[in-house]
């Protein structure tokens, strides 16, 4: 079945430093990939999408681009801030016959240091 | 407050009794979604709704969770026999099906405790 990977964490990072977060998938179709961010005592909301190959998604600074060839999407942003202190989640949707269910990774957590 | 709402926020219970969460999806919105989520994991999908109808529900969902859409509106999640396994945090999340879109909104969620 579909699985999403993502990196080891928690990530801990001073302000004004570069963020990767890796994630891979596995999934049988063309998923739509997704990142997720969960801010304290929130709920989950929508950080980015990319729903084809080479696509790139970008929103508040952040990006990650849809690589099918190592099945990864990988965010990324220059220049972190300490309001970016949150949990992200890398998520797929397979829109074939599955209504467009997520499938997360196990999140990563993330707080920055001013 | 236009989004997702869910009810209550937090819920404590006895292992054995039944406990009932509530969803109200966006407006409009024809897609519901429950999904559960323990410490440290990423959320994991249990069923859907396309309007009333009940489509799809994953292999967690033991016979002792039924969820429900009446009217194609809010929907109820209900556990029966609660037992401590069960404590997690429970999301309701909506969309609208538009031209292959399908971004879902998520609510605050219901956090199940069983003691």
């Amino acid at each position: 079945g579909d699985s999403v990977t993502q990196m080891e964490g928690p990530v801990t990072l001073s302000e004004e430093a570069f963020l990767t977060i890796n994630c891979t998938y596995t999934a049988t179709g063309y998923p739509s990939l997704f990142w997720y961010v969960q801010y304290p005592g929130e709920g989950l909301q929508l950080l980015l999408k990319a729903t084809k190959a080479d696509d790139k998604g970008s929103n508040k600074g952040f990006e990650a681009t849809y690589r099918k060839e190592t099945t990864s999407f990988h965010l990324e942003k220059g220049s972190v801030q300490v309001s970016d202190s949150a949990v992200y989640f890398c998520a797929l949707s397979d829109g074939g016959t599955s209504y467009g269910k997520l499938t997360f990774g196990q999140g990563t957590i993330l707080t920055v240091h001013p | 407050d236009t989004g997702v709402s869910q009810n209550p926020r937090h819920k404590i219970t006895k292992r054995g009794q039944n406990v009932t969460f509530r969803c109200d999806p966006i407006s409009e919105h024809n897609r519901l979604y429950w999904y559960r989520q323990t410490l440290g994991q990423g959320p994991e999908f249990l069923t859907y709704f396309q309007n009333e109808a009940q489509l799809e529900k994953s292999r967690l969902l033991s016979d002792r969770f039924s969820a429900e859409r009446p009217k194609g509106s809010f929907s109820t999640l209900e556990i029966q026999r609660t037992e401590q396994g069960d404590s997690a945090m429970y999301l309701c999340a909506s969309s609208l099906e538009t031209a292959g879109r399908n971004e879902q909104f998520f609510g605050p969620g219901t956090r199940l405790t069983v003691l």
